[in-house]
């Protein structure tokens, strides 16, 4: 479900190098998922989403990959930029509970140049 | 692509005041919204669900009464602050589903609230 008010984890990362960020989720009912980004000050942005029918999605420098056994998600960004620089937040929607969507923590990612 | 518009940005008010914020979909119409509140460095947390037509469905632990949610129409929600405390301070987003096409989600630009 909801959301946990922890402070952000935090990941630097050098320009051009691959990032990594990772996301646990506790509900197996969950199938649903998207990944946001969010720059200071404004609204999250739309990076991602996958079903739990799959294991892996690749869009444009970003793969998402699922793994349901062990409930982790994971987001990769291929040669990070500066302009990646930002928190990134999994969300999860529950199955049969509505259209609604759960944050996770975040990760506050900074790229180094 | 599909436009949410929140207004206002950014609001100061004073405590005992009431703050209406609205959440428009320029673009596409939608039968459901989302609130949200964020607190400096953490996540966002989901307030309630916005329906058109019918009352919202709060989240466990948020005031119905200090939230008030009018959807009434297909393309605006409003979230009214009411006898506003300073810890209400916060930064809320909305965000909308679109009833058609991909019905994909679509978050405002959110709105910093300051209560003094």
């Amino acid at each position: 479900g909801e959301s946990v008010g922890l402070h952000l984890p935090t990941l630097s990362v050098q320009e051009g190098d691959n990032s990594i960020i990772n996301c646990a989720y506790s509900n197996s009912a969950s199938d649903y998922f998207i990944w946001y980004k969010q720059e200071s000050g404004k609204g999250p942005q739309f990076i991602i989403d996958i079903r739990s029918n799959m294991d892996k999605r690749q869009g444009q420098r970003v793969t998402v990959l699922l793994n349901k056994t062990v409930k982790h998600l994971s987001l990769q960004i291929a040669a990070t930029q500066p302009g990646d620089s930002a928190v990134y937040f999994c969300a999860e929607n529950i199955r049969y509970t509505g259209n609604q969507f759960y944050f996770g923590t975040g990760t506050s990612l900074t790229v180094i140049p | 692509g599909a436009v949410v518009s929140q207004h206002p940005s950014r609001v100061i008010c004073k405590s005992g005041t009431s703050v209406k914020i609205e959440c428009r979909s320029l673009d596409f119409q939608a039968t459901t919204m989302f609130w949200y509140r964020q607190f400096p460095k953490q996540s966002l947390m989901l307030m309630a669900t916005s329906n058109e037509g019918s009352k919202a469905t709060y989240e466990q632990g948020v005031e119905k009464d200090k939230f008030l949610i009018n959807h009434a129409s297909l393309t605006l929600s409003t979230l009214t602050v009411t006898s506003a405390h300073p810890e209400d301070s916060s930064f809320y987003i909305c965000s909308a589903r679109e009833d058609r096409g991909n019905y994909g989600y679509t978050f405002g630009s959110g709105t910093r609230l300051t209560v003094v």
